[in-house]
């Protein structure tokens, strides 16, 4: 098992619907969790951290963390076309390191 | 404006000619890194830094070197770059290595080896 998994997609959503973005991950990271946005030929952008078990909001964000089943997901209420990127899936590990998922691709229908 | 800022973004090599990407941020972050990313693969960590004269290898360091000398830069190295180095490049750094603080990355650099 790879150490943080996501499905790549692309996901599609029609604008105005929740979008869901999941990540499983391995006992060999299991600290601290990020979701980053990706928009096609930029750079990552940090948009949520989670560290506790259970919901974290900011906005139409809001990063779900369950430790007992090693995942964490990521809700967009209210999509936009504007949202249409690639979520990448982050776990800082008891080191250094910290380890990218391959992301998922979110498409939202105008 | 706070940023990290990579050079440069765009670069075709020749097989075995010596480069550096250079990385500096302007926020007094203690913790730097760079990263490839590839399509398939996302985003895998090539060396990490925790402070000036503090580097480690991440998951895929083979081919490349870094140093910090300075808190603000960390400099790619590739002695003898190779096709299989043809990738996208990030330099990102955290306030510190602690494993709460995310990321904030510089703009990439693409870089090509023929």
């Amino acid at each position: 098992q790879k150490e943080v998994e996501q499905n790549s997609g692309p996901l599609s959503v029609p604008e105005g619907a929740i979008a869901s973005l999941n990540c499983t991950y391995s006992d060999r990271v299991s600290q601290s969790f990020f979701w980053y946005r990706q928009y096609s030929g930029k750079s990552p952008e940090l948009i949520m951290s989670i560290y506790s078990n259970g919901d974290k909001e900011d906005g139409r964000f809001t990063a779900q963390l369950n430790k007992a089943s090693q995942y964490v997901s990521l809700l967009i209420r209210d999509s936009q076309p504007s949202d249409s990127a690639t979520y990448l899936c982050a776990a800082n590990s008891g080191g250094f390191k910290t380890i990218f998922g391959a992301g998922t691709r979110l498409f939202v229908k105008a | 404006e706070a940023q990290v800022t990579q050079n440069p973004r765009y670069l075709i090599t020749v097989t075995g000619k010596k480069l550096t990407v250079t990385c500096s941020q302007n926020m007094n972050h203690e913790y730097m890194s760079w990263y490839r990313q590839d399509p398939g693969l996302g985003l895998r960590q090539i060396y990490y830094s925790m402070n000036v004269e503090a580097t480690d290898k991440g998951d895929v360091p083979e081919g490349y070197k870094v140093s910090r000398k300075e808190k603000r830069n960390f400099p790619l190295i590739l002695e003898s770059p190779s096709p299989n180095q043809t990738s996208l490049y990030f330099c990102a750094s955290r306030f510190t290595s602690d494993s709460n603080y995310g990321y904030t990355f510089g703009s990439g650099t693409r870089l090509t080896v023929v």
